[in-house]
């Protein structure tokens, strides 16, 4: 069965750091792409950024482009998602999910929620 | 970047009856080369991630219900509902996978009327 738990968030003050990691089971993370995808409360869903399987292809939304920085690591089956100078409008649920070979999202975790609050 | 609107924002339809919406992209996410639409639809219940539904504007992910289907092509397209249930009570987004960054519509709230 696919599995991505999502671990890591949690309440920081505004322009702190944060690293979130995924960890996926069930399936061969050396294969696919995963991206993180975050939904602030109330609101609907936001790309924040993916990475290919090969680490060649690497994306960012323009609200977080370097600030965040996307990472895998295929021998532990983890991914990870280091966010620098955070601000209050980061606040949200942040998922990874599974992308196919065409980048179909097709398994999502249930998310790890960020709050940037003072 | 791509611009995904949905329509309507929200949605009440009897259970049993058709429920349809609508997805527009700001430009074409039809790739020439396979003549694949890159347009993915995604249920989420709440409290729940999103599932994904339809794939490729109207494939259907393995184990969704037949009464979930896709259509459309380039920049126009929707999801319908054939007969309302009540597990399907959520909120539905259209995502193209075209061309980074991904985006996704703004949701359309379905509930029982």
């Amino acid at each position: 069965e696919v599995q991505l738990v999502e671990s890591g968030g949690g309440l920081v003050q505004p322009g702190r750091s944060l690293r979130l990691s995924c960890a996926a089971s069930g399936f061969t993370l050396d294969d696919y792409a995963i991206h993180w995808v975050r939904q602030a409360p109330g609101k609907g869903l936001e790309w924040v950024s993916g990475i290919s399987w090969n680490r060649r292809s690497i994306g960012y939304a323009d609200s977080v482009k370097g600030r965040f920085t996307i990472s895998r690591d295929n021998t532990k089956n983890s991914l990870y998602l280091q966010m620098n100078g955070l601000r209050a409008e980061d606040t949200a649920l942040y998922y990874c999910a599974k992308g196919t070979i065409y980048d179909i999202l097709d398994y999502w975790g249930q998310g790890t929620l960020v709050t940037v609050s003072s | 970047d791509i611009v995904m609107t949905q329509s309507p924002d929200s949605l009440a339809v009897p259970l049993g009856e058709r429920a349809t919406i609508h997805c527009k992209s700001s430009q074409s996410v039809l790739y020439s080369s396979n003549n694949k639409n890159y347009l993915a639809w995604f249920q989420q219940r709440p409290g729940q991630p999103p599932k994904l539904l339809i794939y490729w504007a109207s494939t259907r992910e393995s184990g969704v219900p037949d009464r979930f289907s896709g259509s459309g092509s380039g920049t126009d397209f929707t999801l319908t509902i054939s007969s309302l249930q009540a597990e399907d009570v959520a909120v539905y987004y259209c995502q193209q996978y075209y061309s980074t960054p991904y985006t996704f519509g703004q949701g359309t709230k379905l509930e029982i009327k």
